[in-house]
């Protein structure tokens, strides 16, 4: 079946560092691939999302490429700040189920 | 513009007792809805899925049941809680078809502790 991987628990950085979060996933549709950010005591919203291969969705200073050749939809970002501090979740929308999966997340905590 | 609202915030109840968890979208004609469960700290497991009125697909077996009464509200419910149901519930909803369905927008959850 459809499933997504995130090997990273937790990251902790500092301010201004370079953030990078593993997503592999794996499917034998043409999926969706998202990234959604979950702050404390708050339910997810979607940061970015990508349909196509190769292709690259930005948001808010963060980046991921849609690689179907490594299955890997990697969240990266310049230079974090104390405020991205957050869950972030990998998922994916297969293009013929009414169904999203999720990665089991990676919590981001960034020091001032 | 689209408001997803839950209710209530939060939740303590105490094991064998009846649940109800209310979602109501407004702003959005006929969305797919969705529940979500997530345990302190966890991925997010879906649950039910409704793309019309009267209509609810289950996902996981967990000792729950949903309704749409309403094309804008969708109840989670179960007669008898169990302590595994703690966790967050969420509610979301997508556009109906095409690619646009896989996009989840969410309302803020609902907090329940069983004991």
């Amino acid at each position: 079946g459809d499933s997504v991987t995130q090997k990273q628990g937790q990251v902790t950085l500092s301010e201004d560092d370079f953030l990078f979060i593993n997503c592999t996933y794996s499917t034998t549709t043409y999926p969706t691939l998202l990234w959604y950010v979950q702050y404390l005591g708050q339910g997810p919203q979607l940061l970015l999302k990508v349909t196509t291969a190769n292709n690259k969705g930005i948001s808010r200073g963060f980046e991921a490429t849609y690689d179907k050749g490594t299955t890997s939809f990697h969240l990266q970002k310049a230079s974090v700040q104390e405020s991205d501090s957050a869950v972030y979740f990998c998922a994916l929308g297969p293009s013929n189920t009414n169904k999203v999966v999720f990665g089991t997340g990676t919590r981001l905590q960034v020091l001032p | 513009a689209q408001t997803i609202h839950q209710w209530p915030v939060a939740e303590i109840k105490a094991v064998g007792s009846p649940l109800s968890l209310g979602c109501t979208i407004k702003g959005k004609s006929s969305p797919n809805l969705y529940w979500y469960w997530q345990a302190t700290g966890g991925t997010l497991q879906q649950l039910f899925y409704s793309i019309t009125v009267g209509q609810v697909e289950s996902v996981v077996q967990l000792n729950l049941s949903a309704s749409r009464p309403k094309d804008d509200q969708f109840i989670l419910s179960t007669e008898k809680l169990l302590l595994s149901h703690s966790g967050f519930y969420l509610c979301a909803w997508s556009l109906l078809g095409g690619l646009s369905q896989n996009t989840l927008y969410f309302g803020a959850g609902t907090r329940l502790s069983v004991l």
